[in-house]
């Protein structure tokens, strides 16, 4: 069974653009969340959707939005990019019973 | 609100000796706990997790771990270190009170010495 895919791996933008980040789930797999990964925050929690739509979400700007499409795949969004936005956004997949989540390899990004 | 504390940021064994890393929770409701592993540049892969079944948990790897209710803990261990398990630790709860998000320890980094 392949894993969660994310795509691209890596990224690298300047302050002011935007920038979208993909996420394929394990097949079956209906909720999928993100999280962001830095050396100073740590991992924190993004969003989570499930069916197409979100359900949780964290504490973040309205510049990070996602969404889920019908065959469960993810992308996530982010404007206006900041120098403070680069770090691993990692993609985790889950059954319905959200007890165990898988996650992706992550995609590194840089702004500069 | 719940939330989890690891209490060391770094730790480091010689390879061949016992590994500890421990981890305390806070948690309203009944917790779900799981303890990840992430090496350099790749992303999480789970080690073990508790959902309330044996209080002692199996894991992959030779990892083990202990949920115990009384003191709040979660803390993994192994009998014997080998340089392949060098990586960062991530103990997290899941909330079970209907949110289901993952809530992560600040991460402990594994260092094995030869």
């Amino acid at each position: 069974k392949a894993g969660v895919t994310q795509t691209p791996r890596y990224l690298i933008k300047t302050r002011g653009q935007q920038v979208t980040l993909s996420c394929s789930p394990i097949s079956g797999h209906r909720s999928v969340s993100w999280y962001q990964q830095t050396p100073g925050q740590g991992l924190q929690f993004l969003f989570e959707y499930f069916s197409e739509t979100q359900r949780n979400k964290g504490n973040f700007p309205g510049r990070f939005s996602g969404r889920q499409f019908s065959n469960s795949r993810s992308e996530m969004n982010v404007s206006t990019l900041e120098l403070g936005d680069s770090a691993l956004y990692l993609c985790a997949s889950s059954l319905p019973d959200y007890n165990e989540q898988f996650f992706g390899p992550g995609t590194r990004l840089t702004v500069l | 609100a719940q939330s989890v504390t690891q209490l060391d940021s770094h730790v480091s064994v010689s390879e061949g000796t016992p590994v500890l890393l421990r981890c305390n929770y806070s948690s309203s409701y009944s917790p779900s706990l799981f303890w990840y592993v992430q090496h350099p540049n790749k992303g999480l892969q789970l080690l073990l997790k508790y959902t309330s079944a044996a209080t002692l948990v199996k894991g992959i790897n030779g990892f083990e771990a202990e949920f115990k209710k009384s003191e709040t803990s979660f803390h993994l261990t192994k009998p014997s270190a080998h340089m392949s398990d060098a990586a960062e630790y991530f103990c997290v709860v899941s909330d079970t009170s209907g949110t289901y998000k993952y809530i992560f320890g600040t991460g402990t980094r594994l260092k094995v010495l030869a």
